[in-house]
């Protein structure tokens, strides 16, 4: 979906190095969030924010943070980047007003490898 | 707590026949239930979502899911699939019981539609 944008789309890495992935959105949504996919496992939450001044953590925030610098942008960042890590990385966007809330639109991911 | 399973890692069906993509899910409270679709290299796309009324959902590309609340079944079928289906199918689920937002994937199906 060409309203939600990842940079980069493909990174490979070192172990240790600090790494932060992009996300922008122009549907005007309030909440964001952050998800790794892994073969096998689905996707699974990171980190999940309703607007600019909340941040929460998901199923997995272990080793990962996170910045909600506008409604429209949301950063994630790996401290100290280690190879179970690698993974894709999917950055979506869901509207909080109305009913059936929740419906996610996601960007076109990023592959992080993590040597 | 919520989850969502979907039992069968893969899908094969041949072009024209019918489909159906299994997924069950438990909540303490109703569900959304949601169908998503990841083609290759993409982001996942919202294809359908039951909040109330009908159990029959209709969605894009010809899809339908029918909601069975006694089996707690949300299952994904076209009448006649297209190679163009082939594909990665996520079930979700959203337990509006909670007051939260938190939506759960399943680990996915992968279709194959053989021509």
């Amino acid at each position: 979906d060409a309203d939600v944008t990842q940079t980069p789309r493909n990174r490979i890495t070192k172990t240790g190095k600090r790494i932060m992935l992009e996300c922008s959105q122009t549907k005007g949504h309030d909440r964001m969030y952050w998800y790794r996919q892994d073969p096998g496992l689905g996707l699974r939450l990171i980190y999940y924010s309703f607007d600019v001044k909340d941040i929460n953590k998901g199923e997995i925030s272990d080793g990962y943070s996170v910045s909600r610098q506008a409604q429209a942008k949301f950063s994630l960042s790996l401290e100290s980047a280690i190879p179970n890590q690698t993974a894709l990385y999917f950055c979506a966007t869901s509207d909080s007003s109305g009913i059936g809330t929740d419906t996610q639109y996601f960007g076109p991911g990023t592959r992080l490898t993590v040597l | 707590a919520q989850s969502v399973a979907q039992p069968e890692d893969q899908v094969n069906v041949a072009e024209g026949n019918p489909l159906t993509v299994k997924c069950t899910y438990s909540v303490s409270g109703n569900p959304y239930l949601f169908w998503y679709v990841q083609y290759p290299n993409r982001g996942l796309q919202f294809l359908l979502k039951y909040i109330t009324g009908d159990n029959l959902v209709k969605g894009s590309y010809g899809f339908e899911a029918e909601f069975n609340k006694s089996q707690t079944s949300f299952h994904l079928k076209k009448p006649s699939a297209l190679v163009s289906d082939s594909a990665l199918y996520f079930c979700a689920v959203r337990d509006t019981n909670t007051g939260g937002f938190k939506t759960i994937f399943g680990a996915g199906t992968r279709l194959f539609v053989k021509a």
